[in-house]
């Protein structure tokens, strides 16, 4: 079956515009999840949706930073005003469970590039 | 606050045994993985541990857990280039969404 998709694959943008990077989870997953990838810093993790529930915003970096899942299936994670230090891989992720202990299924990830 | 950290290179000669290494700092976590991200591409699952077990095998991989040193660690045997990736361990914990990601350990297999 398909797995996780993230468009665009690679996103160029100047200082000061806004971009918007989109996530298809895998179908009937109800969890989703977005990362962002800096070089050697590991995964930071940014926001997190289950279901119908309230997402948890802590791990955004600054106001900037917004995203919204529709119907419960794709996501979209907007910055706003961007910046170079916002200049990354941006990685989605669902998973079939809410709680720690199940798999997340990525996708291959955004590469985002502010100049 | 929970701490994740790895080494942020490994180089092995190809038919070698590699051994990624991880400390954590939260010992409440329920499971312990390690995933896999090879060029381009997401990261995806490569094996799990729960946190009452001290070792998994799985076909080259083998998983050793010391909780009293928080320490967990991935051998590959017989390392191939194909194994050439950057490893990331993470943990996940009771009764939350919550994963955290260690910084990631890049593996480079010489042939």
């Amino acid at each position: 079956g398909a797995g996780v998709s993230q468009s665009p694959s690679n996103k160029v943008t100047e200082k000061g515009k806004d971009v918007e990077l989109r996530c298809d989870p895998i179908s009937g997953h109800t969890a989703l999840y977005w990362y962002r990838q800096s070089l050697g810093q590991g995964l930071e993790f940014l926001i997190y949706f289950q279901g119908n529930s309230a997402p948890d915003k802590s791990g955004l970096p600054s106001d900037r930073f917004s995203a919204e899942r529709t119907g419960g299936s794709v996501s979209t994670l907007t910055i706003q005003r961007t910046q170079q230090e916002d200049s990354a891989v941006y990685l989605c992720a669902s998973s079939h469970r809410d709680r720690g202990g199940y798999e997340q299924y990525f996708g291959p990830g955004t590469r985002l590039t502010v100049t | 606050g929970e701490d994740v950290e790895q080494s942020l290179f490994l180089s092995v000669r190809e038919g070698d045994s590699s051994v990624i290494n991880c400390t954590y700092t939260d010992s409440s976590s329920t499971y312990l993985y390690w995933y896999k991200q090879e060029p381009g591409a997401g990261l995806q699952l490569l094996t799990y541990i729960f946190s009452n077990m001290d070792m998994k095998q799985d076909q080259r991989l083998t998983v050793l857990l010391n909780k009293k040193d928080k320490h967990l660690s991935l051998r590959i045997a017989d390392t191939q280039t194909g194994d050439s990736a950057i490893y990331f361990c993470a943990e996940s914990f009771p009764g939350t969404y919550k994963y955290i990601f260690g910084t990631g350990t890049r593996l480079k297999v010489l042939a």
